[in-house]
């Protein structure tokens, strides 16, 4: 079945200890994208790869890394989490280098709370 | 960069009648504006999108139509059902490419 996975789900963590959030597609998507979401503020992008070794910024990449070593990964790092990082983690994936070119597919969601 | 507005931020309609969802975009080199539904507890699935070339568009009881002067479009369903009610999110591709900005969201409830 063709899909966009992320784990863990849920996560509770404290300041400081750093996490990862895996993201896997088996579609061999170029493209691959974070989203954070809180409410009231919809999806605000956080970093995006068009392909394998080829990542950029979002609109709010303070405090995120991520990488792309195999065309099927897009891990989310963040190195020392902040409560401010509490929110809804969406990774995305489209087949092609570009938003507009075809249809966004997206996990479902890592739900992060940062004591 | 670009910047999206969307409004109302929630919407009550009565089962059957119609609903429409506005947003306004500030980048006028935008040209890709892709809507997505999001249920409770679910990730957002992809409803509609269009393209700077086209005014309107039309599948089943949606539609969007876009407006470039004005830098809005809307959303319009028609003859609302229950499964209708969930959030709704619009979004621009800014000027840069491969950047999606979306709108706050709109909360829609029908109501039987």
């Amino acid at each position: 079945e063709a899909q966009v996975t992320q784990n863990p789900r849920y996560l509770i963590t404290v300041t400081g200890k750093k996490l990862t959030v895996t993201c896997s597609q088996n579609m061999n998507h170029e493209y691959m994208s974070w989203y954070r979401q809180d409410p009231g503020l919809g999806l605000r992008q956080i970093y995006y790869s068009m392909n394998v070794e080829v990542t950029d910024k979002g609109d709010v990449p303070e405090g995120y890394k991520v990488s792309r070593k195999e065309k099927r990964n897009f891990p989310l790092i963040l190195e020392s989490p902040s409560p401010n990082q509490t929110s809804l983690y969406f990774c995305a994936s489209s087949l092609l280098g570009g938003i507009g070119t075809d249809t966004q597919y997206f996990g479902p969601g890592t739900r992060l709370t940062v004591l | 960069g670009e910047n999206v507005e969307q409004h109302p931020s929630t919407l009550s309609v009565q089962e059957g009648d119609s609903a429409v969802i506005k947003c306004t975009y500030s980048d006028s080199a935008s040209n890709y504006f892709p809507w997505y539904k999001q249920e409770l507890g679910k990730r957002p699935q992809l409803i509609i999108d269009i393209r700077s070339n086209v005014g309107e568009k039309k599948d089943q009881r949606i539609a969007v139509t876009l407006n470039k002067t004005a830098k809005h479009f809307s959303l319009h369903i028609t003859e609302t059902q229950p499964e209708d009610s969930a959030v709704y999110f619009c979004a621009a591709e800014g000027a840069a490419g491969n950047k999606l900005t979306f709108g706050g969201g709109t909360r829609v409830l029908v109501k039987p």
